[in-house]
């Protein structure tokens, strides 16, 4: 049984090239969240998405990112023109449905994918 | 705002010893309480999670505790080891908010 699978594990981006970002839920899990951490920080909340719907963006910056997560397929985050700032690691976990199960268990992440802007 | 804070930042050790490390957060309106450790280009491991309802966990050499009503959580590892050498993160599960918010963690070296 995988667990949340991210790829790739390390992406290198020149400033203004384009990252996608890629996350396949554990089976069964409808619900996808996106983290970055910073060098020598927490992790920090960017999105939390179900299928075909963002449920809470607040942690999203303003410009250049998007996420998503269609009906089929992996959850993507996307940045667009990165900058050195950008560089991070990126993680992703996946729950059920929110119910009561979820705010009693915990929280799966994936190994994370590092970026790297040049 | 819910914000969590962990002291000490870093933390090293000489193995055998016992230890505990502290959490804090600002709203006491939480679902629950986990403690993940983050081993150095790896991922996040779930160590244990406390519901709101309880005080505390053990899992073997791990203890976590939880006081909501003063804000604070600690961890505590008996006998450490080496493999214990990580970085130890502290998040909340906020009620009305369907995210987890994490402290900046403790990175923690046992020294053999």
């Amino acid at each position: 049984n995988a667990g949340v699978m991210q790829n790739p594990r390390h992406l290198v981006r020149r400033r203004g090239q384009e990252a996608r970002l890629r996350c396949s839920p554990m089976k069964g899990h409808s619900h996808v969240y996106w983290y970055r951490q910073l060098p020598e920080e927490g992790l920090k909340f960017m999105v939390y998405l179900q299928k075909e719907n963002i449920i809470d963006e607040s942690g999203m910056p303003k410009e250049r990112f998007s996420a998503e997560f269609p009906k089929e397929g992996p959850s993507i985050l996307r940045i667009q023109q990165v900058v050195r700032g950008d560089s991070a690691a990126y993680f992703c976990a996946s729950s059920p449905q929110v119910t009561s199960w979820a705010y009693n268990s915990p929280l799966h992440f994936g190994n994370g994918t590092r970026l790297t802007v040049t | 705002k819910q914000e969590v804070t962990q002291i000490p930042a870093a933390l090293s050790v000489p193995e055998g010893e016992n230890l505990v490390l502290n959490c804090s957060f600002t709203d006491s309106a939480i679902y629950n309480l986990q403690w993940f450790r983050q081993d150095p280009g790896k991922g996040l491991t779930s160590l244990l999670l406390i519901q709101s309802s309880q005080r505390e966990q053990t899992s073997g050499r791990l203890n976590a505790s939880l006081d909501k009503s003063s804000g604070r959580s600690t961890l505590y590892i008996a006998a450490s080891q080496p493999g214990d050498s990580a970085t130890y993160l502290c998040a909340v599960y906020p009620q009305g908010a369907q995210k987890l918010v994490f402290g900046q963690g403790t990175r923690l070296t046992i020294n053999p």
